[in-house]
């Protein structure tokens, strides 16, 4: 299994610019989480869906983040527009069942400058 | 506010030491402690999973144990190796309130030198 893949690994982009990062979960999994690492704060969980359906999105900053699963396979977290105090590493996350070991994606790291 | 505070903040030892991290945690009632690995530049991995009923599950070279009374986790790298230079997370669930209640420690940083 090739698990959760994310893309893009690395980007770095002007305050004020849209931002999208992509995630594929692992095939079968029925959730899907994003989360956003920072040295000063660990891990925090922004959103995570059930079966393509958002669950609780009250992890999730303000209103210029939003996230998206139009299918079981591909899900989108939009920063728009984006301010330097973005700049963190987003993971996306999935696991089959509830309770159940949650697998990482290998991140990608945001820069906003 | 539950809290997941993890000791120490990091570690520096040598190759083929064993080194004991800590993780104390506030999160009540508790239903499950997990510690997990990252490495630099990668996402975390789950090494252990302890429910409120068991002390201690080991996986390889790493052995995590609980006292659910004391409201502590630790875990044990026995014969430390190069590779096992990262961070180690500790993750408290409750037993309510979803996956938004899962509390993350900020993790213990370890590095393994020749």
């Amino acid at each position: 299994d090739a698990g959760v893949i994310q893309s893009p690994r690395h980007e770095v982009t002007e305050m004020g610019q849209e931002v999208t990062l992509r995630c594929k979960p692992i095939s079968g999994h029925d959730y899907l989480f994003w989360y956003r690492q920072t040295m000063m704060r660990g891990l925090e969980l922004l959103i995570y869906f059930n079966n393509n359906v958002p669950i609780d999105d009250s992890g999730m900053p303000e209103d210029r983040f939003s996230a998206k699963m139009p299918n079981a396979s591909f899900s989108t977290l939009k920063i728009q527009p984006s301010e330097p105090r973005d700049s963190a590493v987003y993971f996306c996350a999935s696991s089959f069942g509830s309770g159940n070991t949650i697998y990482f994606g290998e991140g990608s790291w945001l820069t906003v400058v | 506010k539950n809290q997941v505070e993890q000791s120490p903040q990091s570690l520096i030892i040598l190759e083929g030491k064993n080194c004991t991290l800590q993780c104390n945690y506030t999160v009540s009632p508790f239903s499950n402690l997990r510690w997990y690995k990252q490495d630099t530049g990668r996402g975390p991995v789950s090494l252990t999973i302890m429910t409120f009923s068991e002390n201690t599950k080991s996986n390889g070279r790493y052995t995590a144990t609980l006292d659910a009374d004391t409201k502590q986790s630790s875990l044990h790298i026995t014969a430390s190796q190069l590779s096992d230079s990262a961070s180690y997370i500790c993750v408290v669930s409750p037993n309510s309130g979803g996956y938004q209640k899962v509390t993350f420690g900020i993790g213990t940083k370890l590095q393994v030198i020749p």
